[in-house]
Order: C-alpha cells, then sequence, then structure tokens
C-alpha cells in the first residue's frame, strides 16, 4: 500500500466549477499535511498547509480528518489557470524531514 | 539569490557513464533535500542534509548514488554507471530550520535521459 494515495484523475470541469480532491495517508504519526501544485514540466510549488481545524485561502479550502487519515482540496470557482497536478505531501513525523507525495490528481478547467 | 538553481537542466548520457548534479539552495537555508521524479509520479526522497551532514537516505539511494554537502552549502547528487531506470527528474529542495516540512522551496529541476 502506498503511503500517500490520491485519484490521479484527470478530473475534467468546466471554468466556475467547484471540484474537491480527497488523499488518503497510511502513516498515522504523520504530523504535518500539504497540498502542492505542479504545472507540467514544473517543480512542485506549495499550494497551502492544512490544518485539523481547516483552513481557507481565497477560492481553496482545505481539511484535514486525522481521524479517518484523509485531506481534501476544495477549489471553488475554477479557472483555467487552475489546470495543473494537485500533489497530497505528508511528512512522516518520528523526527524525519522528509516529505512524502502522492502521485497527484490531474486537473483540467475546460473554458 | 532568489531560488534554488540546480545545474544542468537537461542531461542526456549513455547507459554506463556517470553524471553529476549541482544543487545551489537559498543561501540561509540550511536543509538541503534530494527528491527523484519519474513520469505520472509524485517526487520520491533521496537523502536530506543539515548543513553538511548528510541525516537521512532513502532506500532509493542505491550505492551507485551518492550525494555530498562539503561545505553545508551548494550540494551535488552523482550517478555511477548509469542505467535506463535512472532517466528521471531529479529536484532539490531546501528550507530553513522551521518546522519538519515546512518552508520548501524547489529548484526547476534536472531532466536526466539515460539512452
Amino acid at each position: 500500500r502506498k503511503e500517500v494515495e490520491q485519484d490521479p484523475g484527470p478530473f475534467n470541469v468546466p471554468e466556475g466549477a467547484t471540484v474537491a480532491f480527497n488523499c488518503t495517508y497510511s502513516n498515522s504519526a504523520s504530523q504535518s499535511f500539504f497540498w502542492y501544485r505542479q504545472d507540467c514540466r514544473k517543480e512542485p510549488k506549495l499550494l497551502m498547509s492544512v490544518y485539523s481545524s481547516g483552513n481557507e485561502d481565497g477560492r481553496f479550502t482545505a481539511q484535514l480528518n486525522r481521524a479517518s487519515q484523509y485531506i481534501s482540496l476544495l477549489i471553488r470557482d475554477s479557472k483555467l489557470s487552475d489546470s495543473a497536478t494537485y500533489l497530497c505531501v505528508v511528512n512522516p513525523g518520528t523526527g524525519r524531514r522528509a516529505l512524502t507525495f502522492g502521485s497527484g490528481t490531474r486537473l483540467q478547467v475546460q473554458p | 539569490d532568489t531560488g534554488v538553481s540546480q545545474d544542468p537542466r537537461h542531461k542526456i548520457t549513455k547507459r554506463g557513464q556517470n553524471v553529476t548534479f549541482r544543487c545551489d539552495p537559498i543561501s540561509e537555508h540550511n536543509r538541503l533535500y534530494w527528491y527523484r521524479q519519474t513520469l505520472g509520479q509524485g517526487p520520491e526522497f533521496l537523502t536530506y542534509f543539515q548543513n553538511e551532514a548528510q541525516l537521512e537516505k532513502s532506500r532509493l539511494l542505491s550505492d551507485r548514488f551518492s550525494a555530498e554537502r562539503p561545505k553545508g552549502s551548494f550540494s551535488t547528487l552523482e550517478i555511477q554507471r548509469t542505467e535506463q531506470g535512472d532517466s528521471a527528474m531529479y529536484l532539490c529542495a531546501s528550507s530553513d530550520t522551521g518546522p519538519a516540512g515546512y518552508g520548501y522551496t524547489f529548484g526547476s529541476g534536472t531532466r536526466l535521459t539515460v539512452v
């Protein structure tokens, strides 16, 4: 079983739609959680950190459910520029500094 | 110094040759990481340095791979006797002394093709 699992998609949505991605992680000791965005053939860039209380940044809302070990990302009012791969990322804790990435979910926003 | 720099951007090499990549982190960052990413997958952790000390190594870092950060600034990743399976994007990232996982900045990567 992969440490971080995501639906690879692609999710094809029209502009203005609301889309949600989920991700599950296997290590219950994981301590920090993130969503990264990666454009084609570019490096990953931090979209937002994810907190247990849930957090919002403009059109983006992230949620963490520690009991069920899943993380979600909601994008409202999708823009063409949101088209990218969204990577669910976990720090496994126990003193480790590495990040564990999911395989990513591809989003294509269509006009 | 506006970001993490990696050199070269692209490298094509013949199977069996050795290659070396360089990463220059953000100057005030004391932590440096190497990841590898293949098509359709997320980045996979290879190794981590705090200053010049290599503190974590993944099982992916076989004995053909070696990484150094001799003066706690730039780092090099060498792959000896390259194999076709080594073809990937090699990403370097750096971070400061914040909590684990926070403050990462990735470089643009070195794309390796082994033919």
